[in-house]
């Protein structure tokens, strides 16, 4: 099963306005990342987020965690035309095998911003 | 820098026709390497990860097959595709875990 689903899965703002999607999750992790998708295109790592922090800021982002809650949000402020793109969050859930597990990623959430 | 290569960008093969998609990695050492599929509006699926020469986990048993056959190449191959191998396969590397991971540009595969 999906272990981050992100929300909403579709957001539509006005540029200028904040965007904040969110993410949960199920297991416990050792961190959470944030990536962004231009259509048709790979991802581009955002910003990684340990489990022993709450907060952390790059340029524009702002991401959060509680772990109590199994959650995470990703806040982009003062939007551009240009932040246009999927968001996905991705964890790398603690399996008991241990190794080099690839992360798990949400579904997405898909964000427009008009103009 | 570290750069990651994808090809092709694009590929559209029969049903019953042989896949070959090939991931390198320029400018580090020992990555651990990853290929992903995505479905149309849909989150990314792990199908293989790699952290050595020959060392291959499967995450998801279906027809496609992974070998890494160098240390900085990642190759993703099918016998025979099938319809619903159809989707936007991404190649990855990463230092571990604990770190970002950095992606390819993605190939768009349609069996048809």
């Amino acid at each position: 099963s999906q272990q981050g689903e992100e929300d909403p899965q579709a957001l539509s703002i006005q540029e200028g306005e904040n965007a904040t999607m969110n993410c949960s999750y199920k297991t416990s992790i050792n961190n959470l990342q944030w990536y962004r998708q231009n259509s048709g295109r790979g991802l581009v790592h955002l910003i990684l987020i340990r489990s022993n922090e709450r907060e952390k800021h790059s340029g524009r982002l702002r991401v959060t965690l509680d772990t109590s809650k199994k959650s995470s949000s990703l806040l982009i402020t003062a939007s551009r035309a240009a932040d246009t793109a999927s968001y996905f969050c991705a964890t790398d859930a603690i399996h008991s095998g241990g190794g080099a597990d690839g992360l798990t990623f949400g579904k997405g959430t898909h964000l427009i911003i008009q103009p | 820098s570290q750069t990651i290569h994808q090809w092709p960008a694009t590929l559209v093969q029969p049903v019953g026709s042989p896949l070959s998609l090939e991931c390198t990695v320029e400018g580090t050492s020992n990555p651990n390497l990853y290929w992903y599929r995505q479905a149309a509006g849909r989150g990314l699926q792990l199908l293989f990860y790699s952290v050595g020469i020959g060392q291959i986990s499967s995450e998801v048993p279906q027809n496609l097959s992974a070998s890494r056959p160098q240390d900085r190449q990642f190759i993703l191959s099918s016998k025979k595709l099938l319809l619903s191998d159809s989707g936007f396969y991404l190649c990855a590397w990463s230092v571990g875990l604990r770190y970002g991971y950095t992606f390819g540009s993605g190939t768009r595969l349609t069996v048809v």
